[in-house]
């Protein structure tokens, strides 16, 4: 079956090191996503990637770097610059980002805690 | 700028009863607009979308939508309830042309009580 997968699902780290989160899709989607999402702030749009070798930075990019070096796999690293990290990952897909309704294919979702 | 507003960050209803959760958006031109759930530590999925075809949307789950340009509004309903709905339910938008973005709501937990 198609479909998005995140790994791991939960993660912890030590404050001052970077960690990355893993995000593999087959769906043949050309556009890939990162949101975080805490509590009572709905998603926020961290990196988008509409084509391999390209991304952009969403709104709280910040502390964070991305890499598209394959169309299914985009792959997110939680730096030592990003002060609150502690939070619900989510990576998505879509066909596109151009225009139209494109609905978004998630995955399950990575648990990042700080200690 | 654009904006998706969910009146009430929880609702709760009975079991058999009407679910209601309000969307409304900001915007010139009506856009895409969309409604997800997620279940407890999941992704998203979506329920349904309305892409103007048609002002009354249907979904999975028996849950349905209207558009209402008029009420800038895209509210969710399901007439009967039940407990396995008990969810987070998104409400986003995505203007036409190059705007690429979709616009959240900061959602609505929904709590179904037996």
């Amino acid at each position: 079956d198609g479909g998005i997968t995140q790994s791991p699902k939960y993660l912890f780290r030590k404050e001052g090191q970077n960690v990355t989160l893993s995000c593999e899709q087959n769906l043949n989607h050309d556009a890939m996503y990162w949101y975080r999402q805490d509590p009572g702030q709905g998603l926020r749009l961290i990196y988008y990637s509409q084509i391999v070798n390209d991304f952009q930075k969403g709104d709280i990019a910040e502390g964070y770097s991305v890499s598209r070096e394959k169309k299914e796999s985009f792959p997110l690293t939680v730096t030592s610059a990003q002060k609150n990290p502690t939070a619900f990952y989510l990576c998505a897909s879509s066909i596109s980002t151009v225009g139209g309704a494109n609905v978004l294919t998630f995955g399950a979702g990575s648990r990042l805690t700080v200690l | 700028a654009q904006s998706v507003t969910q009146l009430g960050s929880h609702v709760s209803v009975s079991e058999g009863a009407l679910v209601l959760l309000r969307c409304n958006y900001s915007s010139s031109v009506p856009p895409y607009l969309f409604w997800y759930v997620q279940y407890p530590n999941q992704g998203l999925q979506l329920l349904l979308k309305y892409t103007s075809a048609a002002t009354l949307v249907k979904g999975i789950n028996g849950f349905e939508a209207e558009f209402k340009k008029s009420e800038t509004s895209f509210h969710l309903t399901k007439p009967s309830a039940h407990m396995s709905d008990a969810a987070e339910y998104f409400c986003a938008a995505k203007g036409a042309g190059n705007n690429r973005k979709l616009i959240w709501g900061l959602g609505t937990s929904l709590a179904v009580n037996p």
